[in-house]
């Protein structure tokens, strides 16, 4: 089956430090998404991106999709205490109408701001 | 706009204990429906989906079940639930043909 991996796992940074993560598949995919999640909490959506080579902001982030569409990119500028949790891209090979939305996630990784 | 409300937030079982965990999306129509169970510093695992009333896919065998008695309601259930069970469940949504979802905020599951 499909597997995505995301490095790093966890890092450690200072506020106002630039954040890179990515995430690489062992299949292509037609889809990626970008979620953070909060302790105790859903995920919620950050970035979504379509098209191979495609770069979208969000603010101070910043994600990209591969031009190999087996591979994205998350960054982050000036990264500020809030931006603490856990970061998961997603996924998709296949999209139509009329069918569900199955994401395969990454494991995830897990960023701590330091003041 | 669209909301989705999972509950209970927490839960404590004992083993062999039946379960109900009930998920509903406000402000759409004919949703895609999701239940994903993330276990404890990994990624999320889909468990089940749905298209439509009464339609229920399941991605893994396993101990649970999932329902879908009305439109926006989907339900994830267990008659005998095991140790094995405890995790973060998560629901989620989505407009049919889109691939963007939407989470709930998750039902912490002890089984003890």
């Amino acid at each position: 089956g499909q597997q995505l991996n995301q490095s790093p796992q966890s890092m450690f940074i200072q506020e106002g430090e630039d954040v890179s993560m990515n995430c690489t598949s062992s299949s292509i995919f037609n889809t990626w998404l970008w979620y953070k999640q909060d302790p105790g909490e859903g995920p919620v959506l950050l970035i979504a991106l379509y098209k191979a080579g495609e770069l979208t902001s969000n603010g101070r982030l910043t994600a990209q999709f591969g031009i190999t569409r087996k591979d994205s990119f998350l960054n982050i500028s000036a990264s500020i205490p809030s931006d603490v949790g856990i970061y998961f891209c997603a996924g998709q090979l296949r999209r139509g109408t009329g069918t569900a939305s199955k994401l395969t996630f990454g494991t995830g990784t897990r960023l701590q701001v330091t003041l | 706009s669209q909301t989705i409300h999972q509950w209970p937030a927490t839960l404590v079982q004992p083993v062999g204990s039946p379960l109900s965990l009930e998920c509903t999306v406000e402000g759409t129509s004919n949703p895609n429906l999701y239940w994903y169970r993330q276990a404890a510093g990994r990624g999320l695992q889909l468990l089940f989906y749905s298209v439509g009333i009464g339609q229920i896919s399941s991605e893994v065998p396993q101990n649970l079940s999932a329902s879908r008695p009305q439109d926006r309601q989907f339900i994830l259930s267990s008659k005998k639930l095991l140790l094995s069970d405890s995790g973060f469940y998560l629901c989620a949504w989505n407009r049919q043909g889109n691939t963007e979802a939407f989470f709930g905020q998750g039902t912490r599951l002890t089984v003890v």
